[in-house]
């Protein structure tokens, strides 16, 4: 089951914080996160467990609510390097096949 | 070191012709990866070997998709016969533990167009 983003799309100013979230109607075993710039193949951010646990990556850190059953990412003081499309990627059991979810396009403009 | 390497990086070619992408995964992964990805169907995983063997085949999306990794090295992603609605840029990764547990790292792809 493909796990559901939002935004879809969300336009920053340099400095400017973002939340994107992540979720399934599933429950989940874990979600991972990754950036895509334009033209480029998808980059690894971070991978989140069942437990509730929180990881950070930069400014960029994100948190997992297995009973919501979603994730969310949050990206602060942002950087355009920030730029591109975030994919969040669920997996419902261990082992089960890793489902990504259609993408947050982030632009940070100067 | 060197990250994943795939050939070609663009290939055209003409409906109901046989194409060969090819994976060479970062030396010392165990797991690698095909997916294709699309504007209409975003990021699929078609499928995914594990010590070389193939762990799960089903997002492979018809009997002329096929797919092998002969050496740890090593592995083909092939389509016969294609067609238009295969067009997408397919990428390859590996990562090196067991499938989920550790990053991905992702070639740059090979974008794929079948007029």
């Amino acid at each position: 089951q493909q796990p559901v983003q939002s935004p879809q799309a969300v336009i920053l100013r340099e400095g400017e914080d973002a939340v994107i979230n992540c979720s399934s109607s599933k429950a989940l075993y874990s979600v991972h996160w990754y950036r895509q710039k334009h033209g480029e193949a998808p980059v690894f951010l971070m991978i989140l467990l069942k437990g509730g646990e929180q990881k950070g990556h930069e400014k960029i850190s994100a948190s997992f609510n297995e009973k919501k059953q979603q994730s969310s990412l949050y990206l602060t003081a942002s950087q355009l390097s920030y730029s591109g499309t975030y994919f969040c990627g669920t997996e419902e059991t261990s082992g089960s096949r890793l489902t990504f979810g259609e993408g947050t396009q982030l632009t940070v403009n100067p | 070191d060197a990250g994943v390497i795939q050939s070609p990086r663009h290939e055209v070619t003409e409906m109901g012709q046989e194409v060969t992408l090819r994976c060479k995964p970062i030396s010392g992964h165990n797991s690698l990866f095909w997916y294709r990805q699309t504007m209409m169907r975003g990021l699929e995983l078609l499928i995914y070997f594990n010590n070389n063997v193939p762990i799960d085949d089903s997002g492979m999306p018809e009997d002329r998709f096929s797919a092998k990794m002969p050496n740890a090295s090593f592995s083909t992603l092939k389509i016969q016969p294609s067609e238009p609605r295969d067009s997408a840029v397919y990428f390859c990764a590996s990562s090196l533990l067991f499938p989920w547990y550790s990053a991905q790292y992702f070639g740059p792809g090979t974008r794929l167009l079948v007029l």
